[in-house]
């Protein structure tokens, strides 16, 4: 079964701290996305990549940044946490063309105290 | 930016009702998708429309993307207490978009 694997469930963070959230994914997809999903908001694009080492900014970039150095590898690093990113984060992928749509990983809940 | 808007926000029924979600915008999608996301995961991925007027059925669920291809409904048919989650619509804006713009979702719940 294919799948879309992100590091942690749930995840408690200091305020200030650095945090790694990954993502693998075993399709061998072309792209990747980082999305966070908030009550009333819905799912915002943080990041996504379409190639090894290429990443382009989303909707909510401020905050975040991302590494892609292997395929099959996405990781979104929050660089100083803060209270207002705590949130839950879903990892995504999909080949290249519209008729596949997204898979998408369980997601990490991030809390930040 | 095109957004997608959905209607209902909330919507609470018992087991055996019909019920219609609609998925709306001023914009034109190249395709349509439709989405489920159950409690604690992510969403998964339940169907894809392309043409204008298309109409696709998976068992009790009846999606339709509108003529103009600026909106789409969800249409369930006697409902179960299986089907509750929160139902997401996502288009692709142009040909060679690979990004998805979402709806912010209707959240179903269907009562024993």
């Amino acid at each position: 079964d294919v799948k879309v694997t992100q590091s942690s469930r749930y995840l408690v963070k200091r305020t200030g701290e650095k945090v790694f959230l990954e993502c693998v994914q075993d399709m061998d997809h072309e792209n990747m996305f980082w999305y966070r999903q908030d009550p009333g908001l819905g799912l915002r694009l943080i990041y996504f990549s379409y190639d090894v080492k290429m990443k382009e900014k989303g909707d909510i970039p401020e905050g975040y940044s991302v590494s892609r150095e292997k395929k099959e590898r996405f990781s979104l690093i929050l660089e100083s946490a803060s209270t207002n990113q705590t949130s839950m984060y879903l990892c995504a992928s999909s080949p290249p063309g519209q008729g596949y749509g997204y898979t998408f990983g369980s997601g990490t809940r991030l809390t930040v105290v | 930016t095109q957004l997608l808007e959905q209607s209902p926000q909330f919507l609470s029924i018992q087991e055996g009702e019909n019920l219609t979600v609609y998925c709306n915008s001023s914009s034109v999608f190249s395709s349509l998708q439709w989405y489920r996301q159950e409690p604690g995961e992510g969403p998964v991925l339940l169907v894809t429309v392309v043409t204008g007027g298309e109409v696709k059925k998976l068992k009790r669920l009846t999606f339709q993307f509108g003529d103009a291809r600026k909106d789409s409904s969800l249409h369930i048919t006697a409902a179960q207490p299986g089907d509750t989650g929160l139902y997401l619509c996502a288009g692709y804006s142009g040909a060679g978009s690979y990004q998805l713009t979402f709806g912010k979702g209707t959240k179903l719940s269907v009562i024993p």
